[in-house]
């Protein structure tokens, strides 16, 4: 039971680099959300997505991207990496938007 | 006001003690409710998850919600040191898609 993998668990990054955080998940479920999650503080919602083919934004998208090309997979992209973006992202999936969400491992990032 | 309230803590209890955990929110036509515990370091997991009025046990665990009144709590029971963590309290509206968290209560559980 693989469940919501996410890879890289650690990442350091430059100044204006840019990266892909990637999410998968083998529950076919429907929805699926980015979050980040800044020491001491609550979850916040960059993107989501409720099937393949559409995302919208959430909470604090700016400086994020994603797509949804299969249920699957749902990656995050930095495109010009900043100190603000130094955080713990957490991707989720429910099956659909009044089930629990089911949350990956993390990856702890680090902007320098 | 922010949309779902939690008292951040710390909140300490004796160990075999009952844990009340609480949190409110604004909005009215809520629908689902969930409760997640994060120990530190670790990514969130489902404790519960409560939909109607009145109580919900699982284990140690109760999870009661008073939609009339806003609010929803978790009562851990025989508190044990293992259940110190951080609870975070979610909440899903009619017709929204998203879960809206709190910030979370850091709960210790003292031998």
């Amino acid at each position: 039971n693989a469940g919501v993998t996410q890879t890289p668990k650690f990442r350091i990054l430059k100044i204006g680099q840019s990266m892909t955080l990637q999410c998968t998940q083998d529950m076919n479920h429907n929805y699926m959300y980015w979050y980040r999650q800044d020491p001491g503080m609550g979850l916040k919602l960059i993107y989501y997505s409720v099937g393949a083919g559409i995302t919208d934004k959430g909470e604090v998208p700016n400086g994020y991207n994603v797509s949804r090309s299969t249920t699957e997979d749902f990656p995050l992209r930095l495109e010009l990496a900043a100190p603000s973006q130094t955080s713990v992202y957490f991707c989720a999936s429910s099956l659909d938007s009044n089930q629990p969400q089911h949350f990956g491992d993390g990856t702890r990032l680090s902007i320098l | 006001q922010k949309e779902v309230e939690q008292n951040s803590g710390p909140l300490s209890v004796p160990e075999g003690a009952i844990a009340s955990l609480n949190c409110t929110y604004s909005d009215r036509v809520s629908q689902s409710f969930f409760w997640y515990r994060q120990y530190s370091g670790k990514s969130p997991e489902l404790i519960m998850s409560i939909y109607s009025n009145g109580d919900k046990e699982d284990g140690r665990f109760t999870a009661q919600l008073n939609k009339a009144s806003q609010y929803v709590s978790l009562l851990i029971r025989d508190s044990q040191p293992s259940d110190s963590a951080t609870y975070l309290c979610a909440v899903k509206g009619l017709g929204n898609e998203k879960l809206t968290f709190g910030t979370g209560t850091r709960l210790t559980i003292i031998p």
